[in-house]
């Protein structure tokens, strides 16, 4: 079936330790997002690629960068993870939307819960 | 920016009952798209249901429908005959071209 996958589920860090989360799509979608959710609050979106043209939300902080190597895949790196990035972090994608037509709905991975000890 | 208000943080309902989901936002913008997802324990997210917000009529998905009101920028969800299967955290989502923002969610729990 085509899905969105997030590896790993759980990831343990250090605190100031380097930490890169993946997600990777057989959708063929061309537009990719990356979320931060935390507990009992709303999905923050972080960034989204269409196709390779990164986006950055404006209040998105320089610790967090992203990599779209190819289509299918999307990572997350996280360059010096504090405390407070502890979170779930959803990746997800849907198809570009074209002049006309409606915004495609988003389809969600599982999720990778980092802990930051 | 938009922001999209889910004003009960919890709600439950009995099963084979109707509940109500309430979601408010706010919007300077003409052409946007409403959702609703769905995030079990444990699982992914996925859609419910959408609405555009140039079309007049609600949105139906079986048991699930929407009461659309533009003009009070209000987007409520309506669960029909509630299943267990039902319980999970509900977000209300805008979608426009330069925004996409959820609201903090409604966590249903459905009792048997």
């Amino acid at each position: 079936d085509a899905m969105v996958i997030q590896n790993p589920r759980y990831q343990v860090t250090q605190f100031g330790k380097p930490v890169t989360l993946s997600c990777s799509q057989t959708l063929n979608h061309n537009v990719m997002y990356w979320y931060q959710q935390k507990s009992s609050q709303a999905p923050k979106l972080l960034f989204h690629y269409y196709d390779k043209d990164f986006n950055n939300e404006a209040d998105t902080p320089d610790n967090f960068q992203s990599r779209r190597p190819n289509t299918s895949f999307c990572f997350l790196d996280i360059r010096s993870p504090g405390l407070g990035d502890a979170a779930m972090y959803l990746c997800a994608t849907s198809r570009y939307r074209t002049s006309g037509s409606p915004y495609n709905e988003q389809f969600f991975g599982p999720g990778t819960r980092l802990t930051v000890l | 920016a938009q922001t999209v208000t889910q004003s009960q943080p919890e709600m439950s309902v009995q099963e084979a009952e109707t509940v109500t989901l309430s979601c408010t936002y706010d919007t300077s913008e003409s052409d946007y798209y409403l959702f609703w997802y769905k995030q079990p324990p444990s699982r992914q997210m996925i859609l419910v249901i959408r609405q555009e917000a140039y079309k007049q009529q609600n949105a139906t998905e079986n048991r699930f429908s929407v009461n659309f009101q533009k003009a009070a920028k209000s987007f409520s969800l309506k669960i029909s005959d509630s299943q267990l299967g039902d319980a999970a955290m509900y977000f209300c989502a805008y979608r426009s071209a330069n925004d996409m923002r959820f609201g903090a969610g409604t966590r249903l729990t459905v009792k048997p």
